[in-house]
């Protein structure tokens, strides 16, 4: 059974920084990865999705990238601003199903 | 704003009632699901329905019932729920079986039972 693992569960950094949030799983057959962001008490926006058979994506200050082997992928934000807070997930789907397992998630706060 | 949304946005109900949760999705899309969302907890998968019939049931109590007429629209009908069924309710969709499949949520239906 597929788990979803995040590290840290929190995290709290001044504006400007640039920094990586972690994600991992136990099971590497998968058939992609999607990080979300969600608001406090609203559902969750799709930032990134990454192909089994892709290494990294970007999107503006976002670069995810993933590592099937080790289980693991990380998404990086360049030069982080206050409108950056949030909880960020990550799900992956396996190749056995069509759905998603998610991660607890990570809580960012970023400081003016 | 995305394409898929929910009614009601809040619902306060007792044990006793029965209420339904609805979403819709303008995407084109032709599999939604229902999560659920407890404080502390990772997004729990309650329902997967494509081409309006259901493919997936993890094993969620039956005081959950969902009903997918089409494949735009999802129901979750409640009913004698327990305060542990409080928690955010959110939906989306996807296209089934598509390469990509990336999956687009709603903003969520807060439940709180009493």
């Amino acid at each position: 059974k597929q788990e979803v693992t995040q590290i840290p569960a929190a995290l709290s950094v001044p504006e400007g920084e640039n920094l990586v949030l972690n994600c991992s799983f136990t099971d590497s057959a998968i058939y992609n990865l999607q990080w979300f962001r969600q608001d406090p008490g609203k559902g969750l926006t799709s930032l990134l999705l990454i192909q089994s058979s892709q290494r990294e994506q970007t999107s503006g200050r976002l670069n995810a990238s993933l590592d099937k082997s080790s289980g693991r992928s990380t998404l990086y934000i360049a030069a982080s601003q206050p409108g950056d807070s949030a909880t960020y997930l990550c799900a992956v789907r396996d190749n056995y199903g069509q759905n998603f397992v998610f991660g607890p998630g990570t809580r960012l706060s970023v400081l003016p | 704003e995305t394409g898929v949304t929910q009614t009601p946005r809040h619902l306060v109900m007792g044990m006793t009632n029965k209420k339904s949760l609805k979403c819709e999705q303008h995407l084109g899309h032709n599999a939604m699901y229902w999560y659920k969302q407890s404080a502390k907890k990772p997004l729990e998968l309650m329902f997967v329905y494509s081409l309006e019939e259901r493919v997936e049931n993890n094993s969620v109590p039956s005081r959950f019932s969902p009903e997918c007429p089409n494949s735009s629209h999802l129901f979750l009908h409640l009913h004698t729920l327990q305060p542990e069924d409080s928690a955010l309710y959110l939906c989306a969709s996807r296209t089934y079986r598509s390469a990509v499949g990336e999956q687009f949520f709603g903003p969520g239906t807060r439940l709180t039972v009493l």
